[in-house]
């Protein structure tokens, strides 16, 4: 089965400053997508990026970008200059898609705090 | 930007009472989700439903819970006799289509409190 693992509960970073999160996956399939979602306070999941595992090239959006590095089954989030509305928590996310299922498997999530 | 919407926001209710939980994906899709959250807890997934019928569910979606799209627009998810472990976020979420590059697009989520 496959399973997401985030191995930091709780992460901080100061204000302008750089922080990455990790996020280690499992799975025997070739192709798949990876997702990062952000769910603030108001606990709405809001879709940071996603990476397609048959890109090489990591993806990018604004201020977050992602290293993705396949062999190590491995997807960490980077937010550069971070800013007081990044403080949330943080979910990586892994399409399965056995027999057609579309369902999203997540991690245990993040939670980020940013300091001023 | 067109998104989904989710009613009611907060619901409280009682052991054993039956509770419907309203979903409005955005228009052009046509893949639909359900996931929980309880509390402190990671996002699970509930159930998938294409061209009016499901198409998985979890070992969470038992006997007590049904979807259904009763108008083309609704879709909703039921809750027949809910428990205290019921508590917890529910979030739909909607796709254009079956395909691996789909992103979901998750709505607000309801809160719902069993007493």
């Amino acid at each position: 089965a496959q399973t997401v693992t985030q191995s930091q509960p709780e992460m901080s970073v100061q204000e302008a400053e750089t922080v990455t999160l990790s996020c280690t996956y499992d799975t025997s399939e070739s192709d798949y997508y990876l997702f990062w979602y952000k769910q603030p306070p108001s606990r709405q999941m809001i879709l940071v990026i996603r990476q397609e595992a048959y890109k090489q090239q990591n993806a990018t959006e604004n201020r977050f970008s992602v290293n993705f590095q396949k062999a190590a089954k491995s997807f960490s989030l980077k937010i550069s200059d971070s800013q007081l509305g990044d403080a949330a928590m943080y979910f990586c996310a892994y399409r399965v898609t056995q027999g057609g299922s579309e369902k999203l498997v997540f991690g245990k999530g993040t939670k980020l705090t940013v300091n001023p | 930007e067109p998104e989904v919407t989710q009613t009611p926001s907060h619901q409280v209710t009682q052991m054993g009472q039956e509770v419907i939980l309203r979903c409005v994906p955005i228009s052009n899709h046509l893949y639909f989700y359900w996931y929980r959250q309880i509390l402190g807890q990671k996002v699970e997934f509930l159930v998938s439903f294409y061209n009016n019928e499901i198409s998985e569910k979890s070992e969470i979606f038992d006997d007590q819970f049904s979807v259904e799209r009763p108008d083309g627009s609704n879709f909703t998810l039921k809750i027949r006799s809910t428990k205290l472990e019921d508590s917890a976020m529910y979030f739909c979420a909607s796709s254009t289509r079956l395909a691996v590059q789909e992103t979901q697009y998750f709505g607000p989520g309801t809160r719902l409190l069993v007493l």
